[in-house]
């Protein structure tokens, strides 16, 4: 069946480096991925869509690379700050029109 | 503009009891979700409406789960005899649905949070 796998352990690092976050999927082949924030209390935010056949997709800090051979997408913000401690969900398409999320990774940017 | 609202923002009821949680999603969007979300995890699908009409409500874990959308717009999760179980942040989101086969983003309102005691 289909899986999706995101880094469940919290991400710390300071202000100023660059965060890198994973996610992985098996046994199917998504023709794009979707990256959301999401804050708490608030619902998810969409940040950035890459489809299968961009290699790398970038809108201001953020950078989402898509690798079709490992199964991978690699969500980097540069030169990070506070305000981008949030958890980070990424959707693999299905197929279908509903999204279908990883279980998220909350990052933390300490000042 | 209006993004997508929920009401309640908290819901707190007693097992047994049945619940209705709305969502009004952007004006003209076709297209409306739910989802729910528990500690931890992503939101999971619930329901999904194509104007009036649920093209797809495989996520809806049993019966006591019923949604409906009567005009178009606002839509209503209903929850029959409530178990703790369900306690969870409910989500709504909604998207202008383009193409078929295109990849929609998706607007998420705030989340109602029930709890079920």
């Amino acid at each position: 069946s289909q899986k999706i796998e995101q880094n469940s352990e919290a991400l710390n690092i300071q202000e100023g480096k660059t965060a890198t976050l994973t996610c992985n999927y098996t046994n199917y082949s998504p023709a794009y991925l979707q990256w959301y924030r999401q804050d708490p209390g608030r619902g998810p935010v969409f940040l950035l869509l890459i489809r299968e056949n961009e290699k790398e997709k970038r809108k201001e800090r953020l950078k989402v690379t898509f690798d079709t051979t490992l199964k991978q997408s690699l969500f980097h913000i540069t030169a990070s700050q506070p305000a981008d401690s949030a958890t980070y969900l990424c959707a693999p398409d299905t197929g279908r029109r509903a999204l279908t999320f990883g279980s998220g990774t909350r990052l933390q940017v300490q000042p | 503009g209006a993004g997508v609202s929920q009401t309640p923002s908290n819901k707190v009821t007693e097992k047994g009891k049945y619940v209705e949680l709305r969502c009004d999603p952007i004006s003209g969007h076709t297209a409306l979700y739910w989802y729910r979300q528990s500690l931890g995890q992503g939101p999971e699908f619930l329901i999904y409406f194509q104007g009036t009409g649920a093209a797809d409500d495989s996520g809806l874990p049993n019966d006591r789960f019923f949604a409906v959308r009567p005009e178009g717009s606002v839509s209503t999760l209903k929850i029959q005899r409530t178990e703790r179980g369900d306690s969870a942040v409910y989500l709504c989101a909604s998207s202008p649905q383009q193409l078929a086969g295109a990849s929609d983003t998706q607007y998420f309102g705030p989340g109602t949070r029930l709890t079920v005691l």
